[in-house]
């Protein structure tokens, strides 16, 4: 069964400091993973996803398949970067097929101090 | 309005009672997608289906039934609603690889 892990509930930095968000993933196929951000008083949005390989809004993912980790991180902090993120993974059933169904990690809040 | 809505947005209802969520689309997207979130345990997949008509079970669907028979909607009903289903619950749909979620209806169940 496919599993994603976020270790750290609650994350605090102060604005300007890296952060890092960690994301553990088991599973047993090819994985696709995706980190999503829930800004207060918003809707759930993709901000990205490994296949893509870009940065956005200065935050960059690297999928290690060694160390199966989908870390997000970010040089510099900002405080509009407060937000829930979730770190997710594509499921795939028996057949092959996935539907697009995603797998959530439990979620971690980060909050950027002044 | 084009997108992906959700109503209620709030709604509080008694132990026992039969509630329905709705969700609306506009993109006609196929594959469609009720989750709900409750901290500690993220997003989990409720339910979900692939195209009118045909629906399959997630996560956490006791409890929980859906419908769809038009490529547009996809209601959530709780048959007989208990205070472990209240939480906040969000529907999404998929287009070009990725999900596009509604702005969530926070259940209340007393």
């Amino acid at each position: 069964a496919q599993r994603v892990t976020q270790p750290e509930k609650l994350l605090s930095v102060f604005k300007g400091a890296p952060v890092e968000l960690k994301c553990n993933y088991s599973y047993s196929g090819s994985p696709e993973l995706f980190w999503y951000v829930q800004y207060s008083r918003q809707r759930l949005q993709l901000l990205l996803r490994h296949i893509s390989r870009e940065s956005i809004k200065g935050f960059t993912a690297d999928l290690n398949k060694g160390e199966t980790s989908f870390h997000l991180k970010k040089p510099f902090a900002q405080e509009e970067d407060s937000a829930m993120y979730y770190c997710a993974l594509k499921r795939v059933n028996a057949g092959g097929t996935s539907y697009g169904k995603l797998t959530f990690g439990q979620g971690t809040i980060l909050t950027v101090h002044p | 309005d084009a997108g992906i809505t959700q109503s209620p947005r709030y709604k509080i209802t008694e132990t026992g009672r039969q509630v329905t969520l709705m969700c609306h689309q506009t993109w006609s997207h196929s594959y469609m997608f009720w989750y709900r979130q409750d901290l500690g345990h993220g997003l989990r997949l409720i339910y979900y289906s692939a195209a009118a008509d045909i629906t399959d079970k997630g996560e956490v669907p006791d409890g929980y039934v859906v419908s769809r028979s038009k490529t547009e909607n996809f209601p959530l009903t709780l048959e007989s609603a208990t205070r472990s289903q209240t939480s906040v619950y969000f529907c999404a749909s998929k287009g070009g690889g990725e999900q596009y979620f509604g702005p969530g209806t926070r259940l209340t169940v007393t």
